[in-house]
């Protein structure tokens, strides 16, 4: 069974912490990605991933950062984090497209991030 | 700029009931076309795709698509609802970035409710 796994379901961190949330995934996906899902605004696109030390920024990049060491493993870095990064958090891989085949993203659980 | 809309913040439904969650598109080139599924406090979950071929594609759970072409549609549909259907749905399509990459954009989701 294919997955995609994030370190923690739930966070509660102090404003102004650096915070670190981890993903990994087992299916050798070169794309990766980070959204955060808000209340009727959907998913909003971080950051991805589309090889190792590779990352492009996506639609709400500010105040975030990401690593990608190898490729199984994504993470995203919240450098000093503020109220208004409460939110969960979901990470996705997914294989290039080509043919049509396995297009779709896998998602991992979510991390619902609050910041006190 | 490559996107969808879902136009339903909730849709409401009898069980038994047949039910529609609609979405637009807006790409360049071929589409391609998936719909999701969350339940509460978890990832999404991947459900049916268009790629290319017949335009009425079916996935998991007994849910089926119908690609409209000329209405820039890609509407999701069941005959009979169950109260476990309940759940939030988002449509999304493979956006192409500025790096070449493909990445997946999401609506804003339509809450599904079921009512027995």
């Amino acid at each position: 069974d294919v997955k995609v796994t994030q370190s923690s379901r739930y966070l509660v961190k102090r404003t102004g912490e650096k915070v670190f949330l981890e993903c990994v995934q087992d299916m050798d996906h070169e794309n990766m990605f980070w959204y955060r899902q808000d209340p009727g605004l959907g998913l909003r696109l971080i950051y991805f991933s589309y090889d190792v030390k590779m990352k492009e920024k996506g639609d709400i990049p500010e105040g975030y950062s990401v690593s990608r060491e190898k490729k199984e493993r994504f993470s995203l870095i919240l450098e000093s984090a503020s109220t208004n990064q409460t939110s969960m958090y979901l990470c996705a891989s997914s294989r290039p497209t080509a043919g049509g085949k396995d297009t779709e993203a896998f998602f991992g659980q979510g991390t619902r991030l609050t910041v006190v | 700029a490559q996107s969808v809309a879902q136009p339903e913040d909730q849709v409401n439904v009898a069980e038994g009931n047949p039910l529609t969650v609609k979405c637009t598109y807006s790409v360049s080139g071929n589409p391609y076309l998936f719909w999701y599924v969350q339940y509460p406090n978890r990832g999404l979950q991947f459900l049916l795709k268009y790629i290319t071929g017949d335009n009425l594609v079916k996935g998991s759970y007994g849910f089926e698509a119908e690609f409209n072409k000329s209405q820039t549609s890609f509407h999701l549909k069941k005959p009979s609802a169950l109260v476990s259907d309940s759940a939030l749905y988002f449509c999304a399509v493979r956006a192409l970035a500025s790096g070449g990459s493909y990445i997946p954009t999401f609506g804003r989701g339509t809450s599904l409710i079921v009512h027995p």
